[in-house]
């Protein structure tokens, strides 16, 4: 069964700070990785994808690594804003019919101040 | 430009009562999603469309639970004689080609949460 487990549930940091949320899968066959962050409330929103050729992708202050070989991505957040405060979810695709989108349950983030 | 548009934003049901929720995709997506997010957890795939061809619908969790899209654009999910189990937030998602495609990637709508009482 694919599965998609992220790490940590949670987690608390100060505004400033750095930190390191990851995703393990056992998607089989790969497509492409997505990483999208959800406000309380909202829907997801996309911050990256990457496929397996691509080791990492940034958006702003956001970098996510992908190592195809492990299975394993990271999304790292530098200066962590306040705003930042969210569920941090890790999406994976496969590569054929019926093995589309598999969905992590989210690491929830707070920063506070 | 318009985003993913869920309506209602809240609903409260009865338990037993039939809801319908509807998605207003964004113009021109292809592929149309629907899941289940539970509280703290995340989304759970129920349907998929693409255009008006429901090609997944391995995820609806019974026969109470039906998906149409019968133009290609809008989206409804019925969901017949509700129970409390089916409280949840109920998202969905566009986006402009299959879903296999790298730069094709999933908007959100900002979800319904349905509450079964």
């Amino acid at each position: 069964k694919n599965q998609v487990e992220q790490s940590p549930q949670s987690l608390i940091i100060l505004e400033g700070k750095n930190c390191t949320l990851q995703c393990n899968y056992t998607v089989s066959p790969f497509s492409n990785l997505r990483w999208y962050k959800q406000d309380t409330g909202r829907g997801p929103v996309s911050l990256t994808i990457m496929t397996f050729s691509e080791n990492t992708k940034s958006n702003g202050r956001y970098t996510a690594t992908l190592d195809a070989d492990t299975k394993q991505s990271s999304l790292h957040i530098t200066a962590s804003q306040l705003s930042d405060s969210a569920s941090y979810i890790c999406v994976v695709s496969g590569a054929d019919a019926g093995n589309m989108l598999t969905f992590g349950g989210g690491t929830r983030l707070m920063v506070k101040p | 430009g318009a985003g993913v548009s869920q309506s209602p934003r809240y609903k409260v049901a009865k338990r037993g009562q039939d809801v319908a929720l509807r998605c207003d995709p964004i113009s021109g997506h292809v592929s149309l999603f629907w899941y289940q997010q539970a509280l703290g957890q995340g989304p759970e795939f129920l349907t998929y469309f693409q255009n008006e061809a429901q090609l997944d619908k391995s995820g609806l969790p019974s026969d109470r639970f039906f998906a149409e899209r019968p133009e290609g654009s809008v989206s409804t999910l019925k969901i017949q004689r509700t129970q409390q189990e089916d409280s949840a937030v109920y998202l969905c998602a566009s986006s402009l080609a299959s879903v296999y495609s790298y730069n094709s990637p999933l908007h959100f709508g900002n979800g319904t949460r349905l509450t079964v009482t």
